[in-house]
């Protein structure tokens, strides 16, 4: 069974410019979250999909978005990025619509100068 | 506004000490609270879901407790190894607290 994976691990990006991150869920799970956890702090939630379709979104502006595949990998894409958005973001997967029981990847360490 | 707290930010334990960490929340209808440990450089691990009032789950040496108001991990006899930050979450939003670093010293 293949655990959730995100690439890349490290990412160094200047204000203002775009972010893509990437995250393939564990074997046999369809929905997929992403948190943003800054330094000494818990997770915050950010959105999850389900089937390819945005189920539930936190308190994030749009500039945060996302995609959920068919084979249910997904991207987070940040616009127009700000120093606050330096973090660690985390993808999770889970099975089922609204699940919270899930598993998380090892996160992308994002660093914006 | 929902709010989980968790208590104390920091622990040290001699190694066999037994403790209890706290989670406090004030989220209305919770549909599940949940419990992560964390090791530092990871994502969060999976430890357990509690759903209602009374639910107690354990694994090894931890066992996780839930009232109307708070949830509880009680760490029996830790070891060096649980070392780790342990955070819970309640499942309306998906909310977090800021996590127990928990530190057990041989």
């Amino acid at each position: 069974e293949t655990g959730v994976t995100q690439s890349p691990t490290h990412l160094i990006k200047t204000r203002g410019q775009q972010v893509t991150l990437r995250c393939s869920s564990q074997s046999g799970h369809n929905t997929v979250s992403w948190y943003q956890q800054a330094l000494g702090q818990g997770p915050q939630f950010i959105f999850q999909y389900y089937r390819e379709e945005e189920n539930g979104r936190g308190n994030f502006p749009p500039r945060f978005s996302g995609l959920q595949f068919p084979n249910y990998s997904s991207e987070l894409n940040v616009n127009a990025l700000e120093l606050d958005d330096s973090a660690l973001y985390l993808c999770a997967s889970s099975f089922g619509r609204g699940s919270y029981e899930q598993y998380f990847g090892p996160g992308t360490r994002l660093t914006v100068t | 506004e929902d709010q989980v707290t968790q208590s104390p930010e920091a622990l040290r334990l001699q190694e066999g000490e037994s403790s209890s960490l706290n989670c406090s929340y004030t989220v209305s209808g919770l549909r599940g609270l949940f419990w992560y440990r964390q090791d530092p450089g990871k994502g969060p691990e999976f430890l357990f879901t509690l759903y209602s009032a009374g639910e107690e789950k354990e694994k090894e040496r931890l066992k996780a407790t839930l009232t109307k108001k708070e949830s509880f991990l009680h760490i029996t006899a830790p070891k060096p190894e649980d070392s780790a930050t342990y955070l819970c979450a309640a499942y309306n939003d998906m909310r977090f607290g800021a996590g127990t670093r928990l530190t057990v010293k041989p």
